[in-house]
Parts: C-alpha cells; sequence; structure tokens
C-alpha cells in the first residue's frame, strides 16, 4: 500500500532553515509528481510547491518562492523541502502528497510533520 | 490566483440528511476540481475529482457536479463517520488553491 512519511519537522527560529523529508513506498515513486501542502494551527490548507516525476519542473506558492526549494531523489524514493528565511507565517504542519496521476490532484498524503517558527 | 468560496462555512445536520456543500471559483476551472475530507488530527483524504469522478473506495453515497465557476458536493445520506471539514481545490490554472473549507457538524 502507499505510504508517505515526513519527517524533519522541528521548532526554529525566524529567520532560520529546515529541510523536510518524504520517504515514498508502496508505488513506483519515480513515475509520479510530488506536493507539499501545509495547513497553519487551526486554518485552512494551502498549497506550497510541486515537483514532477523526473524532477524537470517545478512549481511553487507565491508565498513561498525564492524562499522554499522542493527537490527529489528518485533512487531514494525520498522528496525534500528545503525552507530558508522561515518566517512565524510559515508555521504549520507539512504533508506531502502524491500526485493523482490523472491532473494535479492529491490521492495520498503523509501523516504531517509540524514546523514552528518562533523565537 | 483563483479564490474558491466554499458556502456555508458550518452546515449542521444530523445522520441520514443530505448535505449539499457549494464551492464558487472567482474565474471558470472548467471541470478541474476536487473535494477532500478532513477528520481532526487526520490528513486530508481525496473524494472527489475532476468535478464529478469518485476516488477510489470512496463511497457512492458521495457525488460531485459542476462545471465553470460553481460546483456541488452531495452527501446523500449522512453517515456518522461523514461529519468532517471539506475542502475543494482547483488545478486549472497555478497557483493550485483551495477554498477555506466547510465544516459539517452534528446537529
Amino acid at each position: 500500500q502507499v505510504q508517505l512519511v515526513e519527517s524533519g519537522g522541528d521548532v526554529v527560529q525566524p529567520g532560520g532553515s529546515l529541510r523536510l523529508s518524504c520517504a515514498a513506498s508502496g508505488f513506483s515513486f519515480s513515475s509520479y509528481g510530488m506536493h507539499w501542502v501545509r495547513q497553519a494551527p487551526g486554518k485552512g490548507l494551502e498549497w506550497v510547491t510541486f515537483i514532477w516525476s523526473d524532477g524537470s519542473d517545478k512549481y511553487y506558492a507565491d508565498s513561498v518562492k525564492g524562499r522554499f526549494t522542493i527537490s527529489r531523489d528518485n533512487s531514494k524514493n525520498t522528496v525534500y523541502l528545503q525552507m530558508n528565511s522561515l518566517r512565524a507565517e510559515d508555521t504549520a504542519v507539512y504533508y506531502c502528497a502524491k500526485e493523482l496521476g490523472r491532473g494535479y490532484y492529491f490521492d495520498y498524503w503523509g501523516q504531517g510533520t509540524l514546523v514552528t517558527v518562533s523565537s | 490566483e483563483i479564490v474558491l468560496t466554499q458556502s456555508p462555512a458550518t452546515l449542521s445536520l444530523s445522520p441520514g440528511e443530505r448535505a449539499t456543500l457549494s464551492c464558487r471559483a472567482s474565474q471558470t476551472v472548467s471541470s478541474y476540481l476536487a473535494w477532500y475530507q478532513q477528520k481532526p488530527g487526520q490528513a486530508p483524504r481525496l473524494l472527489i475529482y475532476d468535478a464529478s469522478n469518485r476516488a477510489t473506495g470512496i463511497p457512492a453515497r458521495f457525488s460531485g457536479s459542476g462545471s465553470g465557476t460553481d460546483f456541488i458536493l452531495t452527501i446523500s445520506s449522512l453517515e456518522p463517520e461523514d461529519f468532517a471539514v471539506y475542502y475543494c481545490q482547483q488545478r486549472s490554472n497555478w497557483p493550485l488553491t483551495f477554498g477555506g473549507g466547510t465544516k459539517v457538524e452534528i446537529k
């Protein structure tokens, strides 16, 4: 069965950096694009970024463009989110999600990892 | 950016009743709209994609309709496990966007 397991969430000071990882299993990882979606405490969902199956193209939300970088290692079945210049408003649960394969929807999600930006 | 507006914000219903949730887009998204269900402490779950296609394993009581700018998610007869928050999401344009959510609560 499909499994997505995020890790790397932590408490970090404003202006700091953090790298999240998402280990995938149960499907042909190199055939699917992958997303990161976040949810601030008590708030709704916000799409963050997407990477194509081969890593050749990436898309970002304006709120993170220039600060966050998505990447993947298909040999390790893992997608990453490098987060720099973190702000208080980046505090959220970060989910990785697999694309449906028929468009940019999210058919499997991880359990999420909490990032808290606070001094 | 395409803004998705969901209504109502909260829907208070009893088990067995019919739920009708609305999602309106600020510009046309054709049929490129999905619905998700999220329960407290859990990740969202894909229910409907491309406006009306049920995702794998989703019960037939969930149905979606609409195109262009106006979409509806219908739960024909609420089961106890259906009380949750529901989000719509468009994939017509980048950035991908979600609606603010509708909470379906027990009356």
